[in-house]
């Protein structure tokens, strides 16, 4: 079945560093995929998403690059600041179904 | 600007306890969801519905139900809660028009159960 794995946090990294979060996924159809945060105290939004491979899902400094060859969708940001620290999950969808599959969730802190 | 509103941010329970969650979304989606957050697990979906009156078994239905009267409202019911269901969950909602996973979500509702 599909599935989606991310890397484990929490990442700590200092203001202006550069960011990775690793995801990579199984799927048996051309999924979907998806980042969303969960800042504290909030629900999930999305982030970004791209719906097929080489596409580049882009927003608020953060990019994601569907890799059909490497099954992966890893995000990244070129600066991070104190604001982005929050919960980042990967997800996978499939227009065949309702369902996300979802990846645990990776907790980044930014430290000033 | 569109919502997803919970009734309740944070709700203590006792065990055997019925409880309530209730959700309302404004955007006159189809479909929506309960999730259950948990730390090291993600989001596990508990029901979902993709119409009124309708309503489909997640991955972890056990010990809860939903009804879905109307549209715009969603709700999870614990019919006897018990400690192992503390837990963050979270209502979402989605439109069949968008690409799949598109999901708007709900601030959530904190459940401790004792």
């Amino acid at each position: 079945g599909n599935s989606v794995t991310q890397m484990e946090g929490p990442v700590t990294l200092s203001e202006e560093a550069f960011l990775t979060i690793n995801c990579t996924y199984t799927a048996t159809g051309y999924p979907s995929l998806f980042w969303y945060v969960q800042y504290p105290g909030e629900g999930l939004q999305l982030l970004l998403k791209a719906t097929k491979a080489d596409d580049k899902g882009s927003n608020k400094g953060f990019e994601a690059t569907y890799r059909k060859e490497t099954t992966s969708f890893h995000l990244e940001k070129g600066s991070v600041q104190v604001s982005d620290s929050a919960v980042y999950f990967c997800a996978l969808g499939e227009d065949s179904n309702y369902q996300l599959i979802w990846g645990a969730g990776t907790k980044l802190i930014i430290k000033p | 600007d569109v919502k997803v509103t919970q009734s309740s941010r944070y709700l203590v329970k006792r065990t055997g306890e019925k409880v309530f969650l209730e959700c309302v979304q404004d955007m006159d989606h189809e479909n929506m969801f309960w999730y259950r957050q948990d730390p090291g697990l993600g989001l596990r979906l508990i029901y979902f519905s993709y119409d009124v009156k309708m309503k489909e078994k997640g991955d972890i239905p056990e010990g809860y139900s939903v009804s879905r009267e109307k549209k715009e409202r969603f709700s999870l019911i614990l019919e006897s809660a018990s400690t192992n269901q503390t837990s963050m969950y979270l209502c979402a909602s989605s439109d069949p028009g968008l690409l799949t996973g598109e999901l708007f979500f709900g601030e959530g509702s904190r459940l401790t159960v004792l």
